[in-house]
């Protein structure tokens, strides 16, 4: 079955601390993997994509087919990053399946 | 990217009644898709639209009860007929503008039903 677990609703981490939003994906073919972003009264909106391979607002994001792995993670966490974040995974046709989500809040 | 425009933002309504959503985009789109994100949970794709044909419509989800319009590249509308209680969720619509990979969402639509 195709499903895309993070298995943290909420993780609070402080000023500065690393950050590491975990995202685990079953799917039989080759995945496209990404991490949207919702922060507080804004619409969802495309943080990265595995494809990129690109570092948007100083968060990386490396796929881990052995582990079927995608987490998130960020060295030094900022007051700004404090929002909601979900995994998804395009299976194909228009599909995507999303993650439950992750709340992060950074505290000062 | 595509701007998408969603009303209403928010609505409560009474059991028993239907409410019509309206998802406006500022670019034509093949393809507009509607989702639910009911508390604390993830988003679930409702149906698919695609401009002059029936919507497809996911497991669990009937036209009966989300009917959908898509009259034209750029608007689409989802009903929500004869709601619950269990109807009350976050209504999302969004297009995927640039091939697969990045969805582009509107504000949503919080539906209460009491």
């Amino acid at each position: 079955a195709q499903r895309v677990t993070q298995p943290e609703k909420l993780l609070s981490v402080f000023k500065g601390a690393p950050v590491e939003l975990k995202c685990n994906y079953s799917y039989s073919g080759s995945p496209e993997l990404f991490w949207y972003v919702q922060y507080s009264r804004q619409r969802l909106q495309l943080l990265l994509r595995h494809i990129s391979r690109e570092s948007i607002k100083g968060f990386t994001a490396d796929l881990n087919k052995g582990e079927t792995s995608f987490h998130l993670k960020k060295p030094f966490a900022q007051e700004e990053d404090s929002a909601m974040y979900y995994c998804a995974l395009y299976s194909g046709t228009y599909k995507y399946i999303f993650g439950t989500g992750t709340r992060l809040k950074v505290l000062a | 990217s595509a701007v998408i425009s969603q009303k209403p933002s928010r609505d409560i309504c009474q059991r028993g009644t239907s409410l019509t959503i309206q998802c406006q985009v500022d670019s034509q789109v093949t393809m507009m898709f509607w989702y639910r994100q009911q508390p604390g949970q993830s988003l679930t794709l409702i149906a698919t639209a695609n401009q002059g044909s029936e919507a497809t419509y996911e497991s669990g989800f009937v036209i009966d009860k989300f009917p959908i319009s898509r009259p034209n590249l750029t608007f689409s509308t989802l009903t929500v007929s004869n709601m619950s209680p269990e109807d009350s969720s976050i209504y999302l619509c969004s297009v995927e503008s640039r091939g697969p990979g990045e969805l582009f969402f509107g504000e949503g639509s919080r539906l209460t039903v009491l």
